[in-house]
């Protein structure tokens, strides 16, 4: 079974832009969560999608948003960028149903840098 | 918002040893899972180990194992005759059993195996 994969792997960026990043969970897991992780601030939860629907909601502002489509596949888009933004933009998938379905697989992240 | 403190920002073993990581956390709920998650430098997180709050049996797999006090909220993990690939950052992580599928993560270990 593919695991979670995440596009583009690498995103360069000027401040003021916008920019959406992809995550295609495992097959057959419904839930997508969406993590910032930073040297200073380790890793930091932005949101859930289960069912096309936000769950959960981390502490970020409003420019941080995502969406789920019915095929499970999450996108995450940050307008207005600014240069604390740019980051290690993780995506981890969980099956939400039966047994050890509370564990989350982790993508290979996308790195966004802002200059 | 459960907190999870990881005490010990680097550690270092030699190969073939053996080595503790710590992990403490602060919750007030009884429904919760526990996880290490391994993240070798420039590589995917991975998933360790996890365990289940309402098991009293600490969780193994192969070399590593969890050292689970429910009452003192305390989860290490020690890792058995320390290979060179075990080099990475060691995140533990915290999920609730009632509150959806939000994460806590610690700040991280980083474990240098010494050849």
């Amino acid at each position: 079974k593919a695991g979670v994969t995440q596009t583009p792997r690498y995103l360069i960026k000027t401040r003021g832009q916008q920019v959406t990043l992809s995550c295609s969970p495992i097959s057959g897991h419904r839930s997508v969560s969406w993590y910032q992780q930073t040297p200073g601030q380790g890793l930091q939860f932005l949101f859930e999608y289960f069912s096309e629907t936000q769950r959960n909601k981390g502490n970020f502002p409003g420019r941080f948003s995502g969406r789920q489509f019915s095929n499970s596949r999450s996108e995450m888009n940050v307008s207005t960028l600014e240069l604390g933004d740019s980051a290690l933009y993780l995506c981890a998938s969980s099956f939400i149903q039966g047994e050890g379905t509370d564990t989350q697989y982790f993508g290979p992240g996308t790195r966004l840098t802002v200059l | 918002a459960q907190t999870v403190t990881q005490s010990q920002p680097e550690m270092s073993v030699q190969e073939a040893e053996t080595v503790t990581l710590s992990c403490t956390y602060d919750t007030s709920e009884s429904d919760y899972y526990l996880f290490w998650y391994k993240q070798p430098p420039s590589r995917q997180m991975i998933l360790v180990i996890r365990q289940e709050a309402y098991k009293q049996q600490n969780a193994t797999e192969n070399r590593f194992s969890v050292n689970f006090q429910k009452a003192a909220k305390s989860f290490s993990l020690k890792i058995s005759d320390s290979q060179l690939g075990d080099a990475a950052m060691y995140f533990c992580a915290y999920r609730s059993g009632n509150t959806g599928n939000q994460f806590y993560f610690g700040t991280g270990t980083s474990l240098t195996v010494i050849p």
